[in-house]
């Protein structure tokens, strides 16, 4: 595809359920990103993925959320027990290697979650 | 650990006039800078970046931003505004040497007044 694609575009769910969102990278982007963004503000660092090393889970908020990745393809990032905080456009991100060098992040059009 | 400031949540301007758009940060190490803008209901595009090249850089559609070490700024400027600009612009700070992860500030909603 020409860039990241994400869905749903939209997803409305009850306090307490589960969801999955979905990430699909650009071909060939080794790095991917997920972020957060709350009604008016920048976006939050969640979660990284490069290549096949451990994901980096520093910006994760808490144990309900959890992503993964196959490969170098699909990211699943999935929210457990969701709470109204919860509610959010969750963005994902892909760029080339990221190792040693400073590669352009490219976005998708993300995921608007409303909790409630 | 780094950290970016847009020091005005919200700029209006004439359309015609020039556009600056605010911007600090800290960084450990030397940074990569970004801006970005944010359309409604769009994804986010990347207007331009600092890679440790030369201190002025020139964006798309007219915009362009100085890097100045010594305020640690990173300002975004456009000499005339156009109506098609108005819209949420967000400066941005990585460092490769945290996987790129990039750092966002709060943002500035550009207003342009017919």
């Amino acid at each position: 595809g020409a860039g990241v694609s994400q869905s749903p575009s939209n997803k409305v769910t009850e306090k307490g359920k589960d969801v999955e969102l979905r990430c699909d990278p650009i071909s060939g982007h080794t790095a991917l990103y997920w972020y957060r963004q709350r009604l008016g503000q920048g976006l939050e660092f969640l979660i990284y993925f490069q290549g096949n090393s451990a994901p980096d889970k520093s910006g994760l908020p808490s144990d309900r959320f959890s992503a993964e990745r196959t490969g170098e393809s699909v990211s699943t990032l999935t929210i457990q027990r969701t709470q109204q905080e919860d509610s959010a456009v969750y963005l994902c991100a892909s760029s080339l290697d990221a190792a040693g060098k400073s590669y352009e992040q490219y976005f998708g059009p993300g995921t608007r979650l409303t909790v409630t | 650990a780094q950290s970016v400031t847009q020091l005005d949540s919200h700029v209006s301007v004439s359309e015609g006039t020039p556009v600056l758009l605010r911007c600090n940060y800290s960084s450990s190490y030397s940074p990569s800078l970004f801006w970005y803008v944010q359309h409604p209901n769009k994804g986010l595009q990347l207007l331009l970046k600092y890679t440790s090249a030369a201190t002025l850089v020139k964006g798309i559609n007219g915009f362009e931003a100085e890097f100045k070490k010594s305020e640690t700024s990173f300002h975004l400027t456009k000499p005339s505004a156009h109506m098609s600009d108005a819209a949420e612009y967000f400066c941005v700070v990585s460092l490769y040497n945290a996987g790129n992860m990039l750092t966002f500030g709060g943002g500035t909603r550009l207003m342009v007044k017919p």
